[in-house]
């Protein structure tokens, strides 16, 4: 089966940093994505690690340590457009499964 | 370059009846999954078609059926339909490996 685990809520201020965290438990691994929600949208991808370490993109940086089913998402000089769901998602094979989601929640 | 369409946007139907979802994919992708999201939870894998073939699926029951058609769009059908379908429906492209791209979704309510 899959368990994917992540926090519910986090809040921060405007221009800080926040780190997300994931674990996983799943019976494939073929890669784990990082998706942003906001409210009444689609998901839209972030990040894809599928080896160890960490890979940045802008404000956003994610890291994986496949031996610890580990991973985070570190999201930098937050904006309050960041206020959304964030998405911790795992592929094995074809089919992603996600997490329940963490919403961050951006104070000014 | 449009990206993932789906329709309808939103969608009111009575228990019991049927409901057909339609998805575009994004140009160039040949796969599409769909995704069951329910308000406060992550999506939820239903099943993924490519080459027309239903290739995965998750622990979804029978009711819900798809379709790929050779142009790569797809079709999610939902048979006696139970409150607890009442969810947003995602479809999602991509091309074999690769990130997978969202539609907007369709908001389904089951009354």
């Amino acid at each position: 089966g899959q368990n994917i685990d992540q926090p519910t809520e986090m809040t921060a201020t405007e221009g800080a940093i926040v780190q997300i965290n994931c674990t996983y438990q799943t019976s494939g691994f073929n890669g784990l994505f990082w998706y942003q929600q906001h409210a009444g949208e689609a998901p839209t991808f972030l990040s894809y690690n599928v080896l160890d370490g960490l890979e940045e993109k802008g404000r956003f940086s994610s890291f994986l340590s496949r031996s610890k089913g580990y991973s985070y998402l570190l999201l930098k000089e937050l904006q309050m457009k960041d206020s959304a769901s964030y998405l911790c998602a795992v592929r094995d094979d074809y089919k992603l499964s996600f997490g329940a989601g963490t919403t961050v929640t951006v104070r000014a | 370059d449009a990206g993932v369409t789906q329709s309808p946007t939103h969608l009111i139907k009575t228990r019991g009846q049927q409901v057909t979802l339609r998805c575009s994919p994004k140009s160039g992708h040949d796969t599409v999954s769909w995704y069951q999201q329910a308000l406060g939870q992550g999506p939820q894998f239903i099943f993924q078609y490519y080459e027309e073939e239903e290739r995965q699926r998750g622990n979804f029951p029978d009711r819900f059926s798809g379709h790929q058609f050779p142009n790569y769009s797809s079709e999610l059908n939902v048979n006696a339909l139970l409150l607890g379908d009442s969810a947003l429906y995602l479809c999602a492209s991509s091309t074999r490996h690769y990130e997978q791209y969202f539609g907007p979704g369709t908001r389904l309510t089951v009354t």
